[in-house]
């Protein structure tokens, strides 16, 4: 699977639109781009999951240029409850999920 | 059940005891995950199980580590002779066929070995 590189931490202000850069060099073709999301003391959830271009949904928007060695995670104008960890992943078929270590969102008030 | 189940959510142990951990997949999801989670780190792989197949038991760090999934449905984490590096928390998760589809994590067990 390719190998993903995330910032470690970011920090943003409520009410800002927050994004975060993901870099899979070496994605395959069939491989999806898929972010989830980590609470403190509870398990990751899936938030949104592309393959190419624009995809959104009621948490989050997915960019994916059109090389897609890179894909951005939008939060669209954030609150005290987005701080999580969020995690970018390269996904094939039913192959396993590797996760790394996430970017730790804090968001101030 | 609505997702994906895991007791106990808290487990205090004494180094050398041997835990078991349960995961109770969401209904009908034929894939489970085990991972496990350091503080401040990110999710290691331990094993995985799909349907009828032999599991993947490539991420279990020693064979002190074992898991089983009875009728394709729950599973149990053992750890035989804990250390304390074992403490960590234990996350199942449950996908109705792999990655592409999604998992859901339960909300994990959290291991503490003194």
């Amino acid at each position: 699977l390719a190998k993903t590189t995330q910032p470690i931490s970011m920090d943003s202000y409520e009410g800002q639109e927050v994004n975060i850069t993901c870099s899979h060099n070496n994605i395959a073709t069939n491989d999806y781009i898929t972010w989830y999301q980590q609470f403190p003391s509870q398990g990751p959830r899936f938030i949104i999951q592309g393959y190419k271009t624009k995809v959104t949904n009621e948490v989050a928007s997915l960019f994916i240029p059109a090389d897609r060695k890179s894909s951005t995670l939008s939060l669209p104008r954030v609150s005290l409850s987005d701080t999580a960890v969020y995690y970018c992943l390269v996904v094939f078929g039913n192959e396993k999920l590797t996760f790394g270590t996430g970017t730790r969102l804090t968001i101030i008030p | 059940g609505a997702g994906v189940s895991q007791s106990p959510s808290n487990k205090v142990t004494e180094k050398g005891k041997d835990v078991e951990l349960r995961c109770d997949p969401i209904s009908g999801h034929t894939a489970l995950y085990w991972y496990r989670q350091s503080l401040g780190q990110g999710l290691e792989f331990l094993i995985y199980f799909q349907g009828n197949s032999a599991p993947d038991k490539s991420g279990l760090p020693s064979d002190r580590f074992s898991a089983e999934r009875t009728g394709g449905s729950v599973s149990t984490l053992t750890i035989q002779r804990t250390q304390q590096e074992d403490s960590a928390v234990y996350l199942c998760a449950s996908s109705q066929n792999g990655g592409l589809y999604g998992y859901t994590f339960g909300s994990g067990t959290r291991l503490t070995v003194v």
